[in-house]
């Protein structure tokens, strides 16, 4: 039972340009909300997260959108680089502390072309 | 500060066989959680360990089963191999004590086949 969905596997974007990556969520419960990219043959690494009390978090380039109603999160990446190249990952956890686990998308791949 | 290892990077097991994976987290943490990511799929969890005991558990079979050491590293062990099991094993590391979840460090996984 797939909780957190990832649509379009892939994502091929031009230097500069906007990448957004699209993720959903079926399970209520999820209050707290995270993007995790990953390079081959290295484990995940936290990018930018969103609680559920809000609707937009912003870390520099990087940009996640929450919609409740539509149990819906967007990553924006503004100017996308090359080094942007790696796999996206949504996940959704029930709680914001260290001890609870976290639900997966199965991925987005995005190459940002030079 | 050394992040989360795991070890080893790559293993191949025949069917039927048992394995045992190996994390060490990183400094100052003191939970484990295990994912299983099979190809084309998301991290998938497995069980997490603090304070030597198996705080919760994802939808997996009993042939999955695991240890917390009092230095807070830990083993995964996976009996009875099957074809399926064939994926990447990540560990993931944290604080358990009510720190927020973007906590989790994970380490670069071990990549099982199961042949």
């Amino acid at each position: 039972d797939q909780q957190v969905k990832q649509n379009s596997p892939s994502l091929s974007v031009q230097e500069g340009r906007i990448s957004i990556l699209n993720c959903d969520y079926t399970n209520s419960m999820f209050d707290y909300f995270l993007w995790y990219k990953k390079y081959p043959a290295e484990g995940p690494t936290f990018l930018i997260s969103i609680s559920s009390i809000k609707d937009k978090n912003e870390d520099g380039r990087f940009t996640v959108f929450l919609n409740k109603s539509a149990k819906h999160l967007s990553l924006h990446i503004v100017p996308s680089q090359p080094g942007d190249s790696a796999v996206y990952f949504c996940a959704a956890s029930a709680g914001f502390y260290g001890n609870n686990r976290l639900a997966f998308g199965k991925g987005n791949q995005v190459v940002v072309i030079p | 500060d050394a992040g989360v290892t795991q070890s080893p990077t790559h293993l191949i097991k025949t069917r039927g066989q048992q394995v045992t994976l190996r994390c060490s987290p990183k400094s100052g943490h003191d939970t484990v959680s295990w994912y299983q990511q099979a190809l084309g799929q998301g991290p998938q969890f497995i069980f997490q360990y603090y304070e030597e005991e198996e705080r919760q558990r994802g939808n997996f079979p009993d042939r999955f089963s695991g240890h917390q050491f009092p230095n807070y590293s830990s083993e995964l062990n996976v009996n009875a191999l099957l074809l399926g099991d064939s994926a990447l094993y990540l560990c993931a590391s944290s604080l358990g004590r009510d720190r927020e979840v973007y906590g989790y460090t994970f380490g670069s996984g071990t990549r099982l086949t199961v042949v």
